[in-house]
């Protein structure tokens, strides 16, 4: 069964305490993103990686850090240094070729205690 | 660096009834245009995408939209609804060369259909 899986689909954030969300997928594809979605802003783009062990500063990157070991996985921490971590995140994924269509993970709700 | 604008932040229609969502997008080079739809606590699925070619494009779920250049729009219609087209419809833009996969959103607008 392809495609992206992100987990938890809840997380609860402590103050001060950084948090890591999983996005992993199995379509073989280059590119991952990670965006941030508040109601009423659309979707924001946080980091971006277009082939493994490099990636790239979206629009929101601060309070933010991603790592790219593997060509399947792209966890994104939220950091204790992120203020208004309360969002929706999602993963998505692209083959790498010019102006291909982005693949959406189903999302992680991230909810601050 | 481009930008896009959804001009309707929500639009309620009854079923069967025509609809349009409307999305105008700025940017200094070529673009390529893509509506996305999004229900309640999921992801987003791609509706349609305008890369070249034809300007009416016709994407799943009887949608379709129309790229104008002159007036840098891409506005999405369906000519009748149904109560399960409700959910929140993205317009993004892709700006392509050293930029490719990097996507602009809308806002989104939020579509509900009346029974």
């Amino acid at each position: 069964d392809g495609g992206i899986t992100q987990s938890p689909k809840y997380l609860f954030r402590k103050e001060g305490q950084n948090v890591t969300l999983s996005c992993e997928q199995n379509l073989n594809h280059d590119a991952m993103y990670w965006y941030r979605q508040d109601p009423g802003q659309g979707l924001r783009l946080i980091y971006y990686s277009q082939i493994v062990n490099d990636f790239q500063k979206g629009d929101i990157a601060e309070g933010y850090s991603v790592s790219r070991e593997k060509k399947e996985s792209f966890p994104l921490t939220v950091t204790s240094a992120q203020k208004n971590p309360t969002a929706f995140y999602l993963c998505a994924t692209t083959p790498g070729r010019l102006q291909e269509t982005q693949y959406f993970g189903p999302g992680t709700r991230l909810l601050v205690l | 660096a481009q930008s896009v604008t959804q001009l309707d932040s929500q639009v309620p229609v009854f079923e069967e009834a025509p609809v349009e969502l409307r999305c105008n997008y700025s940017s200094s080079v070529s673009v390529y245009l893509f509506w996305y739809v999004q229900y309640p606590n999921q992801g987003l699925q791609l509706l349609l995408k305008y890369l070249s070619g034809s300007t009416l494009v016709k994407g799943i779920n009887g949608f379709e939209a129309e790229f104008n250049k002159s007036q840098t729009s891409f506005h999405l219609r369906k000519p009748s609804v149904h109560i399960s087209d409700t959910a929140e419809y993205f317009c993004a833009v892709d700006a392509g060369g050293t930029s490719y996969g990097k996507l602009t959103f809308g806002q989104g607008t939020i579509l509900t259909v009346h029974p």
